[in-house]
């Protein structure tokens, strides 16, 4: 099984500064034939499910706002914040969708300062 | 549009079982993996299976704390996933989730409360 280790587990940043968080899988999540990280970053508000933002580690979903970048490959991941807003509140988590078993990291809340 | 939508959650004795149901539209289901994730309060969120498409001769996988209780599968011609739950521990009270990773394509979850 692949273990997501997110870090920090919780973050405040004042609104309009850089929000930084990552994650590190236990095995690379990057697939050799395709040179794709099987690595997606979501955003949970509470009571709603959970929203896509970035897929194959780096490619923003449709309709998320670009202050939302992911990168990293292998086993190292970062989900950025460019420019932290209001509505940002929330935690996010990464997951693998390498192996057969889609493991989440543990989350992160990230706060206003 | 696409929507996810969940049903079946109630309150279930331990020991107890429960189906619940993921019904697909706006989206070519049949084509699809279908998941089943789940979050307790206040907790994060937990894999729990998987089913693939006929393509992929809907093979099923599950986390190792629910594997020999839960069943996943599934009925294209109805485009509806199922969660069969049998053996309900307290520690799988939980809103459940189906989806479609790596889309965008999450239903708004059902409650399921294991209790006596």
């Amino acid at each position: 099984d692949i273990v997501m280790t997110q870090s920090p587990d919780s973050l405040a940043v004042s609104l309009g500064e850089r929000a930084t968080i990552n994650c590190k899988s236990s095995q690379s999540v990057l697939y050799s034939s395709n040179n794709k990280n099987y690595l997606a970053w979501y955003q949970q508000k509470p009571g709603q499910p959970p929203k896509l933002l970035i897929y194959w580690a780096s490619t923003r979903e449709s309709g998320v706002p670009d202050r939302f970048s992911g990168s990293g490959s292998g086993t190292d991941f970062t989900l950025t914040i460019s420019s932290l807003q209001a509505e940002d509140v929330a935690v996010y988590y990464c997951q693998q969708y390498y192996s057969t078993m889609y493991s989440f990291g543990q989350g992160t809340k990230l706060e206003i300062k | 549009e696409v929507q996810l939508v969940e049903s079946g959650g109630g309150l279930v004795q331990p020991g107890g079982s429960l189906k619940l149901s993921c019904a697909a539209s706006g989206f070519t289901f049949s084509g699809s993996a279908m998941h089943w994730v789940r979050q307790a309060s206040g907790k994060g969120l937990e894999w729990v299976g998987r089913i693939r498409s006929k393509a992929n001769s809907y093979a099923t996988a599950y986390a190792a704390s629910v594997k020999g209780r839960f069943t996943i599968s599934r009925d294209d011609s109805k485009n509806t996933a199922y969660l069969q739950m049998n053996s309900l521990k307290t520690e799988d009270t939980a809103v459940y989730y189906c989806t479609s990773p790596p889309t965008g394509r999450w239903g708004q979850g059902t409650l399921v409360t294991v209790s006596s």
